[in-house]
């Protein structure tokens, strides 16, 4: 199956920071979103992204398919963001399995 | 509130026993997907359903099955429970079974099983 690795695994950002999260995948992919997972276990999503960019006020994602990594963009970080952030990928052809990639454990500190 | 609910929020039960975890999808959504996350296995698909129909599987074990109901809403049995099967198990919902579309994902089950 499709394997998805993020980088970094952990993160500590002062508020105000900004970051990058990385998600890579091994296969091609018909479906790739972003979700927040926040501190009450919550799984809120972010952007669904197979392909280009978007954004969402100080959050914006990349999807380079051809090259197989998307990139999740926070700027201006707030506590608020703390928590875990998740990449899942449908692989091609393997049509509804969803693959979760292990996450990025985000703190932000006042 | 992405519109999925699931009920119970948390389930406390003993090894052996058996639990019925339920599922409403979005309204308009047809597919539905279960997920496990546990500490060591992170966030695993389990399977998924299709307008009552099963379209997907992934990791889930014998122990464990569902169905999707003419209403659409979903259940996700697990028997002869093991203390491993402690985790939060999530429900999903999105408009075609693959592809294209995005899933929203309901606020968890929390099973604890003693």
């Amino acid at each position: 199956g499709i394997q998805v690795e993020q980088s970094p695994p952990d993160l500590i950002l002062q508020e105000g920071a900004n970051s990058t999260l990385r998600c890579n995948f091994s296969d091609s992919v018909n479906n790739l979103q972003w979700f927040h997972q926040n501190p009450w276990g919550q799984l809120i999503n972010l952007f669904y992204i197979p392909s280009g960019t978007k954004q969402n006020g100080r959050l914006s994602a990349t999807t380079v398919a051809t090259e197989r990594y998307s990139l999740l963009y926070i700027s201006s970080s707030q506590t608020t963001d703390s928590g875990v952030y998740f990449c899942a990928v449908e692989q091609f052809g393997s049509w509804g399995k969803f693959q979760f990639g292990a996450g990025t454990q985000v703190v932000v500190t006042p | 509130d992405s519109g999925v609910t699931q009920t119970p929020k948390h389930l406390i039960t003993a090894t052996g026993q058996r639990v019925t975890l339920r599922c409403s999808p979005r309204s308009g959504d047809l597919s539905v997907y279960w997920y496990q996350q546990s500490l060591d296995q992170g966030l695993q698909f389990l399977i998924q359903y299709y307008n009552g129909e099963e379209r997907a599987k992934g990791n889930i074990l014998e122990r464990f099955s569902a169905q999707q109901f003419p209403d659409l809403h979903s259940e996700l049995n697990l028997s002869s429970l093991e203390l491993g099967d402690s985790a939060l198990y999530f429900c999903a919902s999105s408009v075609l079974p693959s592809g294209g579309n995005e899933q929203f994902f309901g606020p968890g089950t929390r099973l604890t099983v003693l």
